[in-house]
């Protein structure tokens, strides 16, 4: 079983209607990160949270919101999906400290038509 | 100006092959530093760490300059199965904290 566990896969979705995208870990990291990748982009930061009670916002956090619900899991929502929202969807964990890597899921392919 | 910048290439290399690349970072506070790897559409994967030292890893090699704010990836006797976007990450601070910032990646296409 992975270790990050994204669901859904692959989502179609119409302009302004409301989406979450899911995101649990095994690995018991306290740290984790919802990014989006675009083609030819590299990850760009929508959200991170370093425990249950501490969320941040990360350089392109309009038009997202999240809910750590527990450790394990961490769900990015899209309260009115627009086309430009679509993209590749990524979530990762780290366990912090001074040599922090990240774990990442597989991505969920979000398309907003 | 980006936090970390990166040639996005391609790298058009034959077998065989050497052949590097560099990313650069605009924060001289930043803490540690990571080449990922990422094949089409999938999940980037840790490569590896980058120390001041320079580390190897089989026929990869990585250095980092503090001074002049920038980390290399060598990659020698390239392979087809090497072909991937090569990630740069950097632990840049924020908010009393440290997040990893990525590069856009540099494109790597070895052909027979």
């Amino acid at each position: 079983d992975a270790d990050v566990t994204q669901t859904p896969r692959n989502r179609i979705t119409k302009t302004g209607k409301r989406i979450m995208l899911e995101c649990s870990q095994t690995k018991g990291h306290d740290r984790m990160y919802w990014y989006r990748q675009d083609p030819g982009l590299g990850l760009q930061l929508i959200y991170y949270s370093f425990d249950v009670k501490d969320i941040n916002k990360g350089e392109i956090s309009d038009g997202y919101s999240v809910s750590r619900q527990a450790q394990a899991k961490f769900s990015l929502s899209l309260e009115s999906a627009i086309p430009n929202q679509t993209a590749l969807y990524f979530c990762a964990t780290s366990d912090g400290g001074t040599n922090e890597k990240l774990f990442f899921g597989s991505g969920t392919q979000l398309s907003v038509l | 100006r980006k936090e970390v910048e990166q040639d996005p290439g391609p790298f058009n290399v034959p077998e065989g092959a050497t052949v590097a690349f560099n990313c650069t970072y605009s924060n001289s506070a930043s803490q540690s530093f990571f080449w990922y790897r990422q094949d089409c559409r999938k999940e980037p994967k840790l490569l590896m760490s980058v120390y001041s030292s320079g580390n190897e890893d089989g026929r990869f090699t990585a250095q980092l300059n503090r001074a002049s704010q920038y980390i290399s990836l060598l990659i020698r006797d390239s392979k087809l199965s090497d072909s991937a976007t090569y990630l740069c990450v950097v632990n840049s601070p924020s908010g009393g904290s440290y997040i990893p910032t990525f590069g856009r990646g540099t494109s790597l296409i070895v052909h027979p």
